[in-house]
């Protein structure tokens, strides 16, 4: 089955870049999400990549698409206080999407 | 545009009793699912509905997990009798394409979620 990992802590300064990663484990995964849980809310998606793709922007967003060794990372430049929040990973495979555990990310001041 | 609504919030019950979550997805949105969401964990699926079709529950625990949703509109999801092991949040989501059909991209719009304290 499929297996989505994350690291599951993050800190952060304020102004600094992100970079949120993970790995799965399925090569015929053809959507790759990242999504994000503020406390006490639900899931809500930041960006998507097509499996073809190896990078896409959005902002202050930048996802990466390493395919080979199937990583995705997301990168979140001059990280504000309101960035934090959890970030799960998530990959389409057919008929399921599979989330990661989630990595919270911690600001620091 | 509203968004995917959920009741209640929280809930605490002692174990062995019933309870239920609602559900009202974004409006025109034929897929529903229902996840569950363990402290600590990322959310896993318990039941996915195409209109009111259950088309994938092979992760709802069936012998005291139960779901419907009729008219292909509000989902109920249903525990009796909850266990301990039961406490989590339960998630509702929705999109507005099939999974895998044409035009997905697997955007799921997901509510704020029913917590559950089974005491």
């Amino acid at each position: 089955g499929e297996d989505v990992e994350q690291s599951l802590f993050l800190s952060v300064r304020e102004g600094d870049s992100s970079v949120i990663n993970c790995t799965y484990t399925d090569s015929s995964s053809t959507y790759l999400y990242w999504y994000k849980q503020e406390p006490g809310a639900g899931l809500q998606l930041l960006t998507y990549i097509f499996s073809n793709m190896d990078m896409k922007q959005d902002q202050r967003l930048t996802v990466l698409l390493n395919k080979k060794d199937k990583h995705l990372s997301l990168r979140i430049a001059d990280t504000q206080t309101g960035d934090s929040a959890i970030y799960f990973c998530a990959v389409y495979r057919g008929d399921k999407i599979i989330f990661g555990k989630g990595t919270r990310l911690h600001i620091l001041p | 545009e509203a968004g995917v609504v959920q009741s209640p919030r929280y809930k605490i019950i002692e174990k062995k009793q019933p309870v239920a979550f609602w559900c009202n997805p974004i409006s025109g949105h034929n897929t529903l699912y229902w996840y569950l969401q363990n402290l600590g964990q990322g959310p896993e699926l318990l039941i996915r509905y195409e209109n009111e079709e259950a088309v994938d529950d092979s992760q709802l625990p069936k012998d005291r997990f139960s779901a419907e949703r009729l008219k292909g509109v509000d989902s109920t999801l249903k525990i009796q009798p909850a266990e301990l092991g039961d406490s989590a949040v339960y998630l509702c989501a929705s999109s507005s394409s099939p999974l895998g059909g044409s035009g997905f991209a697997g955007e799921l719009f997901f509510g704020e979620g029913s917590r559950l304290t089974v005491l």
